[in-house]
């Protein structure tokens, strides 16, 4: 049971170029989530899915996109880097409802824009 | 979304009880609260969740009074390895995933 598993957990981009960040839980959570936190900062939330094929947006989607075909698997896709980009990428599930039922967490990726 | 609002940070010893009050005046009925704790490097990790009175499990107790417009998290004897960053977070159930993450307390376990 590996909980939630998140690669690359570094990345250097140029401004301008695409990547997708991976995401993937082994626990059929229904829920999955796009978390992004600067030096010092908590967590923004970026995109979120209640289950495979649906999404919405969370407070800072721009730059961002997302897809979930599979309850498995939550890749964020950056279209386009640019700088102000550069931050900590968490990605996160969680059970559908009940009680006590918090987050698991991915290890993150630590990208950077130059 | 229920707005929360901790301090900044806290210093403790080891042994001693740490407690970080949370207030978020503005808590809806069908709001929950949740506790999560980040150490550097790492994604931050489910500590509790409460809706009333108080919770308890192997880590840490949550109070919450009867009108919940606040919670404290009591960590008991605490060690260096529980310094940490500490977050408050109010939301529904059903909405988990909109749940957002404040500032957070930074805690400093002192030997």
């Amino acid at each position: 049971n590996a909980g939630v598993t998140q690669t690359p957990k570094f990345q250097v981009l140029k401004t301008g170029q695409s990547m997708t960040l991976q995401c993937a839980q082994d626990m059929n959570h229904e829920y999955m989530s796009w978390y992004r936190q600067d030096p010092g900062m908590g967590l923004r939330l970026i995109h979120y899915s209640v289950g495979a094929g649906i999404t919405d947006q969370g407070e800072v989607p721009n730059g961002y996109n997302v897809s979930r075909s599979t309850t498995e698997d939550f890749p964020l896709r950056l279209l386009s880097a640019a700088p102000s980009q550069t931050s900590v990428y968490f990605c996160a599930s969680t059970p559908t409802g009940g009680d006590n039922y918090g987050y698991t967490f991915g290890s993150g990726t630590r990208l950077t824009v130059v | 979304l229920a707005k929360t609002t901790q301090p900044i940070s806290m210093d403790s010893y080891e042994g001693q009880e740490v407690n970080i009050t949370c207030s978020h005046n503005n808590i809806a009925t069908n709001d929950y609260i949740t506790w999560y704790q980040q150490f550097p490097s790492q994604g931050p990790r489910f500590i509790i969740q409460g809706y009333k009175t108080k919770v308890t499990n192997e880590v840490a107790s949550l109070f919450i009074p009867a009108d919940r417009k606040s919670s404290t998290l009591s960590l008991p004897r605490v060690s260096l390895s529980d310094t940490a960053v500490y977050y408050c977070l109010v939301g529904a159930q059903a909405a988990g995933n909109k749940l957002t993450f404040g500032g957070g307390t930074r805690v400093l376990v002192k030997p």
